[in-house]
């Protein structure tokens, strides 16, 4: 079956300095997700991007974070300046349609941890 | 707003037997979805089950299956014939009607015991 691949599966970072988070979505999928998951707390959405722009966003999607296609198979998370309560776990997910009545499909995660 | 409850923080099943999570939802919405998805210990995120809201039928995926009540909002996972590999955090989550973007609960961590 094929797969969500993200990279790297962890992340250390000092407090201030800016991350990009890497993601490479299933080739034929055209949405585009990012969720993260506080250690012991539920998974919560940050972002979908579809057609090179920003579809939806959480208010925990602030200045501080951008996301991108650069290029045909990449999608990156950007944090521009972590701090210590950006240290979760980063899942990256893509689906063929919009809707998410289509089967999501989840990568393995980023373990973030700011320091 | 969405939201999902999900009010078992952990339960505990003997292998072999049968356990069911519960899960309640609120929407406002007259169509979605609701999901289980499983979180191993190498936390990545694995889709057990889903459910249409309009199809009345209970979805089922060969040892899982849900106990959908659509009028009570609730969207129970019952697995049967347990396994030492279904030990893991299980999440309900809901489709957020018109958006893109799933609702996830707060989860319940299974133990499997031999």
């Amino acid at each position: 079956e094929p797969e969500v691949t993200q990279t790297p599966s962890h992340q250390v970072t000092q407090m201030g300095q800016e991350v990009i988070l890497r993601c490479v979505p299933i080739s034929n999928h055209l949405y585009f997700y990012w969720y993260r998951q506080i250690l012991g707390q539920k998974v919560e959405f940050l972002v979908s991007f579809y057609n090179n722009e920003i579809s939806e966003k959480s208010e925990i999607f602030d200045d501080q974070f951008s996301v991108e296609r650069p290029d045909g198979s990449n999608f990156t998370l950007k944090i521009r300046s972590t701090k210590l309560e950006d240290s979760a776990m980063y899942f990256c997910a893509s689906s063929v349609e919009g809707a998410v009545n289509e089967k999501l499909f989840f990568g393995s995660g980023t373990q973030l941890s700011v320091l | 707003a969405q939201t999902v409850t999900q009010s078992q923080p952990e339960m505990s099943v003997q292998e072999a037997e049968t356990v069911t999570l519960s899960c309640t939802y609120d929407t406002s919405e007259s169509d979605y979805y609701l999901f289980w998805y499983k979180q191993p210990p190498s936390r990545q995120m694995i889709l057990v089950i889903r459910q249409e809201a309009y199809k009345q039928q209970n979805a089922t995926e060969n040892r899982f299956s849900v106990n959908f009540q659509k009028a009570a909002k609730s969207f129970s996972l019952k697995i049967s014939d347990s396994q030492l590999g279904d030990a893991a955090m299980y999440f309900c989550a809901a489709d957020g009607g018109a958006t893109n973007k799933l609702i996830f609960g707060t989860g319940t961590l299974l133990a499997v015991q031999p």
